[in-house]
């Protein structure tokens, strides 16, 4: 079965930088995902596709303080610099031919 | 400009039916399969229901959630997604947002509407 796990909750301190983790079941281990930033009161917003060899394509305006990359199974997003603007609820999303799926999101606290 | 708005929410009794709209603009509509995601009150994304383009049959996938309640469709002349809610229940509460993806080459929403809130409630 396809799932996205992710750790509900992370927090880093402004200015540092810091690591998501999006870990995709073993069988699925080279499905590409996406990364989205929800704001509070706010719609999604589309970041970056990460492929299972690390390449990534960011959205339009993303800013260049946001990467991915990848390790096995897993699928990272890394915010560098800080700012109290990053404060958000990130989601993993990936897909098959037939379905599209989500990870329960982590909640990023700026400290 | 990419543009996906979504319209037709509102406040409806439960066993009761809605439909929901979704225009795109600012890009050739007819190429992407469109989605619909939902997230309830204080709850993670959830996605719904797509449908592929007409270059795949206009096919559609649903949630198991949603499955035979709710029906997804477009009409690429009027660049519009609808979904269409049927036998509503009070667990469908939640914004609604509307997402396209290029279906061929991968599966990542790269643009979001606003949502459209519907509220499930006697």
């Amino acid at each position: 079965q396809l799932v996205l796990t992710q750790s509900p909750s992370a927090s880093a301190s402004l200015g540092a930088s810091v690591k998501l983790t999006c870990s995709l079941t073993s069988t699925y281990s080279k499905y590409a995902i996406a990364w989205h930033q929800q704001k509070p009161q706010k719609g999604p917003r589309y970041l970056m596709k990460i492929d299972s060899d690390g390449s990534h394509a960011k959205g339009d305006g993303v800013s260049d303080r946001f990467s991915g990359s990848s390790s096995g199974a897993e699928r990272y997003l890394i915010i560098s610099s800080l700012q109290s603007g990053d404060e958000a609820d990130y989601y993993c999303q990936t897909w098959g031919t037939d379905i599209r799926v989500f990870g329960g999101g982590t909640k990023l606290t700026v400290l | 400009e990419v543009q996906l708005v979504e319209s037709g929410g509102g406040l409806v009794q439960p066993g009761r039916s809605l439909r929901l709209s979704c225009i795109g603009s600012g890009f050739t509509f007819s190429n992407y399969a469109i989605n619909w995601v939902r997230q309830a009150p204080g709850k993670g994304l959830e996605w719904v229901a797509f449908v592929r383009s007409n270059s795949y049959g206009a096919t559609t996938e649903y949630a198991a959630s949603v499955i035979g309640r709710f029906i997804i469709s477009r009409d690429d002349s009027k660049t519009i997604a609808y979904l269409q809610m049927n036998s509503l229940k009070t667990e469908d509460t939640a914004v609604y947002y509307c997402t396209r993806d290029p279906y061929d080459s991968s599966g990542a929403f790269d643009s979001w509407g606003r949502g459209t809130l519907v509220a499930v409630s006697s």
